[in-house]
């Protein structure tokens, strides 16, 4: 099982749509959580920072629960601009040095008109 | 927002070259990590720095080397280039007097091997 698991994707939606992402992480010991946005190519770039129970930022919103170790991402009234990977990140500082942050997978999104 | 810098953005070399990537940050950061992605593939880390002199190797054996000479500096050595090396290559920093802070890529090296 991986550390990090993400929705296998790819999720295909209107424009307009809700849409929502789903993350669980295994390590209980991870402290800090991240959503970043990867395009085609390009470098990963970090959408939103999840510390506590949760925060929103415009039409997204993101959720941890630290209880069942799951996060969420939820993106409100999708544009096409959105199209991309989304990258769940954990952070846990107990870690071996340098394996601190894990990666999942991804979920990749297009967001059709 | 970090500023972190890799070059060349894209290079095409042949078999058998020597190759340098280069990876720049002026935050300040001791944290830096090299990351290798095939297209569409999860990130996979290769190398990662805590400090001036100080590099380990990560979670994915490469071929590579790197250096620590200078805080914000952290390149990538390949001593021979293969078509196995044609890859992305992100380079990434974070700060350690934010624990628990979020990694700061540059914008990626986009290497070919003919």
């Amino acid at each position: 099982r991986k550390e990090v698991e993400q929705d296998p994707g790819p999720f295909n939606v209107p424009e307009g749509a809700t849409v929502a992402f789903n993350c669980t992480y295994s390590n209980s010991a991870s402290q800090s959580f991240f959503w970043y946005r990867q395009d085609c190519r390009k470098e990963p770039k970090l959408l939103m920072s999840v510390y506590s129970s949760g925060n929103e930022d415009g039409r997204f919103t993101a959720q941890l629960n630290r209880a069942s170790q799951y996060i969420s991402l939820l993106i409100r009234d999708s544009k096409l601009s959105d199209s991309a990977t989304y990258l769940c990140v954990v952070n846990a500082l107990q870690s071996l040095p340098g394996q601190n942050f894990v990666f999942g997978p991804g979920t990749r999104l297009s967001v059709l008109p | 927002e970090a500023d972190i810098y890799q070059t060349p953005r894209y290079l095409v070399i042949g078999t058998g070259k020597k190759i340098t990537l280069e990876c720049s940050q002026t935050m300040g950061h001791d944290k830096m990590y090299w990351y290798q992605q095939d297209p569409g593939m999860e990130l996979h880390l290769i190398h990662y720095s805590y400090g001036v002199n100080s590099t380990e190797k990560g979670d994915l054996s490469s071929e590579s080397t790197v250096s620590r000479i200078r805080t914000e500096h952290f390149p990538l050595t390949l001593e021979s280039a293969r078509p196995s090396h044609t890859s992305q290559y992100l380079c990434a920093s974070s700060d350690p007097s934010h624990p628990g802070g979020p990694l700061h890529f540059g914008n990626g090296t986009r290497l070919t091997v003919t």
